[in-house]
């Protein structure tokens, strides 16, 4: 029943390993996000995609690759991964573009070590 | 930069009592403004949105205030309960081609008994 579900929760791995986020949303939106929160709360957008098409991308480096089959699933592949990318990662979707009604994820707590 | 700020980092507040918190931004051209609450270990959920057009909005037991002069948001909380306890997230949007959520740096409510 969650509207929202992003997977894994917890994810801790090594520095320079590659890993992969999914999320997936249910309530028949058009458009999907990725925001990155880091250990002061802070929120700032890194991707969003409406039915399947990138429209934002705010200068997030090309380790970051989000990937989108369907307008139901916006997943986030992290390549080489680095210190500074621990942080808490969200999902989150509107009913569509320009609308600003966010719906988020749990999140996905992220610790490179 | 970032233009969406918030005076207070923290806010403790009598149980019962009410709560404001506030939040500045800078973006003039911003024309949608929405308040997220964020609980521990989840994600932000949508409390409540106000319109440029608008100067006041009222939900249950919240009322948004927007002073545009001043640039200026307030959230209220009325009747201020242990379940308030969290991180509260001002964001504005500018309408446009690049229509995008930017989020202000969060305060946290925290309830004394």
């Amino acid at each position: 029943d969650t509207a929202v579900s992003q997977t894994p929760k917890y994810l801790v791995t090594q520095m320079g390993n590659d890993k992969s986020i999914k999320c997936e949303q249910n309530l028949g939106h058009d458009t999907m996000y990725w925001y990155k929160q880091d250990s002061k709360k802070f929120l700032k957008i890194m991707f969003s995609y409406n039915n399947k098409e990138l429209i934002i991308n705010e200068t997030v480096p090309n380790r970051f690759s989000p990937k989108s089959p369907d307008k139901a699933h916006l997943n986030l592949h992290i390549n080489s991964l680095e210190l500074g990318d621990s942080a808490v990662y969200f999902c989150a979707s509107s009913q569509e573009w320009a609308n600003e009604k966010l719906f988020f994820g749990s999140g996905t707590q992220l610790s490179v070590l | 930069g970032e233009s969406v700020g918030l005076h207070l980092p923290t806010l403790s507040v009598q149980e019962g009592d009410n709560s404001i918190i506030n939040c500045a931004y800078s973006n003039s051209a911003s024309d949608y403004f929405i308040w997220y609450k964020q609980e521990s270990g989840k994600g932000p959920q949508f409390i409540i949105d106000i319109r440029s057009n608008m100067d006041k909005r009222q939900g249950q037991r919240v009322t948004v205030l927007l002073n545009k002069t001043v640039k200026h948001l307030s959230l209220q909380i009325a009747a201020t309960q242990p379940g308030d306890s969290a991180v509260y997230f001002c964001a504005e949007n500018t309408a446009g081609s690049a229509s995008k959520i930017i989020f202000g740096s969060g305060t946290r409510l925290s309830i004394r008994p």
